[in-house]
């Protein structure tokens, strides 16, 4: 059974830092793993989309790495400013799961002025 | 110009009701799912349908009923409703169910059961 863990759970730092927002996985056998933010009170926004055959994926400030064989994946948050302030999700699929994802447990992250 | 609307947003009823949520996304993609998100932010997958068809059904009570009328719409019909029930639940899309689709998500339905 899949099971997808990031760490920190809650994570406060200063406008301007650099940081790294980590996701772990069980399974190595995975199609595609996809980064998500959820606001409070709204749903899910896609940010990253990693296939299995990539190492990583960027746009605009973040970056997703991938590394299958470890099981892990991170997403780094260039520059960051309040309105990164939200939950980051991790969600890996399966192989042959046929687009069932996995989510991991979340990180909260506050970006303060 | 909404992607993935829900209606209602929020729903609070009385246990043993009948409830419904509906699901309909403008992007022609010809898969959708429904989501689950509990008090403590988990988020698991409860079914998901292709178009028209359903193709992921987890362990799910038989209470909770999702319908396809076309592959734009797919409705969450929940029986004699438990206070377990209470959380968010989300509906989702994606081009198809192949691996290389991101799934893009509505803005969610508060349930609460009193």
């Amino acid at each position: 059974k899949q099971e997808v863990t990031q760490i920190p759970a809650a994570l406060s730092v200063p406008e301007g830092e650099n940081l790294v927002l980590n996701c772990s996985f069980t399974d190595s056998a995975i199609y595609n793993l996809q980064w998500f933010r959820q606001d409070p009170g709204k749903g899910l926004t896609s940010l990253l989309l990693i296939q299995s055959s990539q190492r990583e994926q960027t746009s605009g400030r973040l970056n997703a790495s991938l590394d299958k064989s470890s099981g892990r994946s991170t997403l780094y948050i260039a520059a960051s400013q309040p309105g990164d302030s939200a939950t980051y999700l991790c969600a890996v699929q399966l192989t042959g799961t046929a687009s069932k994802l996995t989510f991991g447990t979340g990180t909260r992250l506050q970006v303060t002025l | 110009d909404t992607a993935v609307s829900q209606t209602p947003k929020y729903l609070v009823t009385q246990m043993g009701n009948d409830k419904s949520i509906k699901c309909e996304q403008n992007l022609g993609h010809d898969t959708m799912y429904w989501y689950k998100q509990d008090s403590k932010k988990f988020l698991k997958i409860m079914f998901s349908y292709n178009n028209k068809e359903l193709i992921i059904n987890e362990t799910v009570p038989n209470r909770f009923s999702p319908k396809s009328p076309d592959k734009a719409h797919l409705n969450l019909h929940i029986n004699s409703l438990e206070l377990g029930d209470s959380a968010v639940y989300f509906c989702a899309s994606s081009q198809d169910f192949a691996s290389t689709y991101e799934q893009y998500f509505g803005p969610g339905t508060r349930l609460t059961v009193t």
